[in-house]
């Protein structure tokens, strides 16, 4: 079993549209997190919820709106889709916010053309 | 902002120990040093974290100096799976809001 599980694992999509990324953990965390990673590799936080709360918003489109519908899923909603939001998208989650051992899903690399 | 300094690329033939420096001289008391790995096309690895004492686990050991500004992950013995992306990361503890600020890491190259 895949402790963080992210779908898609790619998406291409157009300008304008709006699309979702799933992300599921079976470890039984409290802390879960979404980064982007550029096409210069930097991975930058986006938002961490803890027990479905949204504790971190960094600044961030609020064409972004992360949506926990429990402990174990983070999903990541895009509306009106830009070509700078190519990149790939990592969803993470930790025991808690001040556990060191974080746990990244394998990426959704998302491509708007 | 990433509080880190790293070098951008590292070499290292296989089997032999590779030692990754890491640099953050503005570490405050309540940072902890984070190490984690990219591997090609996967998420961030954990490898290791350490507050101020020299830290061992399966995976790698971290040195820290004695005035914490800066660090060194110690793979042992590379292996060609070891090839990545090194990030060093200062994480904050001690409230609600920790969280990892990942910079430009060292590329460590294995070579046969």
């Amino acid at each position: 079993d895949t402790a963080v599980s992210q779908t898609p694992k790619y998406l291409v999509t157009q300008m304008g549209n709006d699309k979702s990324i799933k992300c599921e953990q079976n470890l039984g965390h409290d802390t879960m997190y979404w980064y982007k990673q550029d096409s210069k590799k930097f991975l930058k936080i986006m938002f961490s919820y803890n027990n479905k709360e949204l504790i971190i918003n960094e600044t961030v489109p609020n064409r972004f709106s992360p949506k926990s519908p429990d402990k174990a899923h983070l999903n990541l909603h895009i509306n009106s889709l830009e070509l700078g939001d190519s990149a790939v998208y990592f969803c993470a989650s930790s025991q808690a916010p001040d556990r060191a051992e974080a746990f990244f899903g394998q990426g959704t690399r998302l491509t708007v053309v | 902002d990433a509080k880190t300094t790293q070098p951008n690329s590292m070499e290292s033939n296989e089997e032999e120990p590779v030692h990754l420096p890491c640099n953050h001289s503005t570490i405050s008391g309540t940072d902890y040093i984070h190490w984690y790995r990219q591997l090609p096309s996967q998420g961030p690895e954990y490898v290791i974290h350490g507050l101020t004492s020299n830290v061992n686990n399966r995976m790698a050991s971290l040195a820290i100096a004695e005035d914490r500004k800066s660090s060194t992950l110690i793979l042992h013995r590379a292996t060609l799976r070891d090839a990545a992306v090194y990030y060093c990361i200062l994480g904050y503890y001690g409230g609600s809001q920790g969280n990892l600020i990942f910079g430009k890491g060292t590329k460590l190259s294995v070579k046969p």
